[in-house]
């Protein structure tokens, strides 16, 4: 199985403010057709996840131009360059290169 | 618009055999590239990926639980149903549906809490 490695565990931040958020794969992401199926998602309390990016820097439809995503290979990067209210939750990163579909363990993002 | 939405018992007992149904629309599993998988989350933890069955009634499993799973699909209800065998506590979690377009889980249903407990 792929593993997938997300760090940190919590990130606190402040509004306004850019976030970070990394994800490392223990195989390279790239499938024989050449596309990378890494994607992101986004889980508000009580809510259940919603489609950010895919293919690592696609984002889905809806999703604000404030929402990032770039990388290549084993490592990639959620970047979201100023962070509101409505970003919080838990962000996960998901392989869909190779079954088992995997997901990261998440990334908590909360507000200072 | 997709939608998808989970159903099926809150609470059942150990030993006992699961079985979940997800309910549809905005597109149809008969489609070329259409695919529906099962993901689910223990509470306060990571999600995990159960099974995926697409159009062409091609079916994978997470390898850890293969032995208990089941997925099926009846294109003319709109509908994919997962059967997970001998349940147990540890089994306790949010299950979801949710569509695949390659590559992706595009669109989620809200979820069931299934509790198992005696």
């Amino acid at each position: 199985d792929i593993v997938m490695t997300q760090t940190p565990l919590s990130l606190p931040v402040t509004l306004g403010q850019p976030a970070s958020i990394s994800c490392t794969s223990s195989q390279s992401l790239v499938h024989s057709d050449g596309n990378t199926y890494l994607s992101w998602l986004h889980q508000r309390p009580g809510q259940p996840p919603r489609l950010l990016i895919y293919e690592i820097s696609n984002r889905f439809s809806g999703v604000p131009d404030r929402f990032s995503g770039s990388g290549a290979g084993t490592d990639f990067t959620l970047k979201v360059s100023r962070v509101e209210a409505e970003d919080v939750g838990v962000y996960y990163c998901m392989q869909a290169t190779q079954f088992p579909l995997t997901f990261g363990g998440g990334t908590k993002v909360e507000i200072k | 618009q997709i939608t998808l939405k989970e159903s099926g018992p809150t609470l059942v007992k150990p030993t006992q055999t699961l079985t979940l149904t997800c309910t549809f629309s905005g597109f149809s599993l008969s489609s070329n590239g259409m695919g529906v998988g099962w993901i689910r989350q223990p509470p306060g933890k990571a999600l995990e990926w159960l099974a995926l069955i697409y159009w062409s009634d091609d079916k994978r499993y997470s390898p850890s639980l293969k032995s208990r799973l089941t997925i099926t699909k009846d294109t003319s209800k709109n509908q994919v149903v997962l059967t997970m065998t001998n349940m147990d506590p540890v089994d306790t979690a949010t299950y979801y549906c949710a569509h695949r377009k390659p590559g992706m889980l595009d669109f989620w249903g809200q979820g069931t809490l299934v509790t198992v407990s005696s």
